[in-house]
């Protein structure tokens, strides 16, 4: 079993509609939980974090973590074609020195006009 | 914000060359780089992970031999692609982590660089 599970999609929405991306993982020691975008031929770029359970809002976006299902989201509100991309859910732990950071596959969204 | 730099953005060589990849952080002071891999279509795979003034920490299946990896000073580390072949071709991507940063969830990308062997 993947230590992070991600839908690789791809996902089509019509321009306007609400996303949800998600992942699930199995360690119960992760401390932090990301959600990266990754424009084709780019590196990736950090959207959101949070490292405890419940909502975290940002503007269109909202990171959602779940520990006790081991389930995190990300929600897009009122989407645009140029939030078509790639969105890596990160997580990562540090424990008796030792940072360990596991990425997701990636789910693959387009916002259609 | 902090950045991340890599060069080239692109190189293309023949089979059996070796090829350099620089990583750098430009403001802000890194102890640790990793290096990932991504073929099209699929997720960033750590190749391994670099710490400054260290020996690098390569993930299980990645040959030491054949990726070297240098982190010389707190802003740059490099990767070296040595007798490259095509099944080498990939996007290589590198991240930072910042010296002073006190949270284990930030790392800082770099734009990336496509690898072809031809």
């Amino acid at each position: 079993q993947k230590e992070v599970e991600q839908d690789p999609g791809p996902l089509s929405v019509p321009e306007g509609a609400i996303v949800s991306l998600n992942c699930t993982y199995s360690n119960s020691a992760f401390q932090y939980f990301m959600w990266y975008r990754q424009y084709s031929r780019k590196g990736p770029e950090l959207l959101m974090y949070t490292y405890s359970s419940g909502n975290k809002e940002d503007g269109r976006f909202t990171a959602q973590v779940d520990k006790s299902s081991k389930y995190i989201s990300l929600f897009i509100r009122d989407s645009q074609p140029s939030d078509s991309a790639t969105y890596l859910c990160a997580m990562s732990l540090t424990t008796s020195g030792t940072y360990k950071y596991i990425f997701g596959t990636g789910t693959r969204l387009k916002v259609l006009a | 914000g902090a950045v991340v730099s890599q060069h080239p953005s692109w190189v293309i060589c023949k089979s059996g060359t070796s090829v350099k990849i620089e990583c750098r952080s430009l403001d802000f002071q890194a102890t640790t780089m990793f290096w990932y891999r991504q073929f099209p279509k699929q997720s960033l795979m750590l190749m391994a992970t670099s710490n400054e003034g260290s020996k690098a920490t390569y993930e299980q299946g990645v040959e030491k031999d054949k990726f070297l990896i240098n982190h010389a000073s707190l802003t740059l580390s490099t990767l070296t692609v040595t007798s490259a072949h095509p099944e080498d071709s990939s996007f290589y991507i590198c991240s930072a982590r910042d010296l002073y940063e006190g949270f284990s969830y930030e790392q800082y990308f770099g734009p990336g660089t496509r690898l072809t062997v031809t």
